[in-house]
């Protein structure tokens, strides 16, 4: 069954100091896999996506992520943190045709001053 | 840039009572889902409409929860009755047709209508 395990319910950081959420997921075939960002009382914004291809993937406000098969992980991260960063961040995972998309519990990324 | 549309943003309701929900998604998106987020985890997928048609709702609560997509555009959710495990964040997504060997196609989230039981 397919499952994404995202481990740091909460993380804190300073601003400008650099960030890695990590993601690990269980998935019998070729996952596609994703990050959403939810800022309080919003929907999902997708910051980026995995389909096939470069595993280093580029998405909006300068966040990255890089697939590693061996690990099963799909960590998300950014050189240098903004205020505005403080959101909750999802991973999650897909199946090849379409449909639902299975998401970890989420980690709360609180920025310092 | 287009996006989904939800209303209400917000619903506070009685236990027992009837309440529904509206979405409508992007213009030309075959795919609708209607997820639900308790506070605190990741949404989970209720229904998923392929055009006008079902295409999974084995975790829809069929007793109390309905949804449609009549015309295959717009869609309805429904609770009826509602009950106070039922307070959430109901969330709408849409995609493009899926497109075989392409693999998922990206979802698209509406804001959302936060659901109050009391």
């Amino acid at each position: 069954a397919q499952s994404v395990t995202q481990p740091d319910i909460h993380i804190t950081v300073s601003e400008g100091a650099s960030l890695e959420l990590r993601c690990n997921y269980s998935y019998g075939a070729t996952p596609y896999l994703f990050w959403y960002v939810q800022s309080p009382g919003q929907g999902l914004q997708l910051l980026l996506k995995y389909f096939s291809g470069d595993t280093l993937v580029q998405g909006i406000k300068g966040f990255e992520a890089e697939f590693k098969r061996s690990q099963s992980s799909f960590n998300l991260r950014k050189p240098s943190v903004h205020w505005s960063d403080a959101a909750e961040y999802f991973c999650a995972v897909g199946a090849v045709q379409g449909g639902k998309l299975i998401f970890g519990q989420g980690t709360e990324l609180s920025v310092k001053p | 840039e287009a996006e989904v549309a939800q209303s209400p943003r917000y619903k506070i309701t009685e236990k027992s009572q009837a309440v529904a929900f509206w979405c409508d998604p992007i213009s030309g998106h075959a795919t609708l889902y209607w997820y639900r987020q308790i506070l605190g985890q990741g949404p989970e997928l209720l229904v998923q409409f392929q055009d006008e048609s079902v295409v999974d709702d084995s975790q829809l609560p069929k007793d109390r929860f309905s949804a449609e997509r009549l015309k295959g555009v717009d869609s309805t959710l429904k609770i009826q009755p509602a009950e106070l495990g039922d307070s959430a964040m109901y969330l709408c997504a849409s995609s493009p047709r899926p497109t075989s060997g392409k693999g998922t196609d990206t979802q698209y989230f509406g804001p959302g209508t936060r659901l109050t039981v009391l």
